[in-house]
């Protein structure tokens, strides 16, 4: 159980395009879902907390116009990349908790942007 | 907010060799959680282990086992016989929130 996908795992896209990842979780419902990037070599940085079904709340410096971010629904967020340009080029990591409140997170495998 | 400090940047063993991973966290919360966390070179984060703040007991669990020190605020973790599987980064991380420490590098050579 606890398992958490994330699409597309890769994508190379030119300047100036968006880009929409995925986040769902299979096997559980979250009402609370997280996305995350991470730098070669570096720890994870909490972008954004997304919860269902109202606005997101945004990391202090983390762009909101930039960084869209969507829940719908109880098992699906999306994180769209708007304009992305070379510097969003990270691996963006989505987590979920259940919503039976284990306070664990699970981690989705993660989506490698380059944005050439 | 958490402060995480993961002391070690890298650490490289001998397979069979023990590792302990040292993690000590800063929170203003009287009760909150404690994870760790490990990233294989895939970059698929990997569930460890989770503890309450207001349960002490150090556990083993197969070849993991961990040493939580409420009163140094210090959350270890150790890895008894070390394989080459387990290279990867090791975060600490605590509260639900997950303010990650810097990770920890560990190399297992055969």
């Amino acid at each position: 159980g606890a398992v958490v996908s994330q699409h597309p795992s890769w994508v190379i896209c030119k300047s100036g395009t968006s880009v929409k990842i995925e986040c769902r979780s299979l096997d559980f419902q979250a009402t609370t879902m997280f996305w995350y990037r991470q730098f070669p070599k570096q720890s994870l940085m909490l972008m954004a907390t997304s919860n269902e079904g109202s606005k997101a709340t945004y990391e202090q410096g983390v762009e909101k116009d930039k960084f869209l971010i969507n829940h719908a629904s109880l098992t699906l967020s999306t994180l769209t990349v708007t304009s992305a340009h070379p510097e969003d080029s990270s691996f963006y990591i989505c987590s979920a908790r259940d919503l039976r409140g284990q306070e664990t997170q699970y981690f989705g495998p993660g989506t490698r942007l380059l944005v050439l | 907010a958490q402060k995480v400090t993961q002391a070690q940047t890298e650490i490289s063993v001998v397979e069979k060799e023990d590792v302990t991973l040292d993690c000590v966290y800063e929170t203003r919360d009287t009760t909150y959680y404690l994870f760790w966390y490990k990233q294989p070179p895939s970059g698929e984060l990997v569930f460890l282990i989770r503890r309450n703040s207001f349960d002490e007991q150090n556990e083993i669990s197969g070849r993991y086992s961990w040493n939580f020190q409420k009163s140094t605020s210090s959350f270890n973790f150790t890895i008894t016989a070390s394989q080459v599987v387990d290279s990867a980064v090791y975060f600490c991380a605590p509260d639900y929130k997950l303010s990650f420490g810097a990770g920890t590098t560990v190399t297992v050579r055969a």
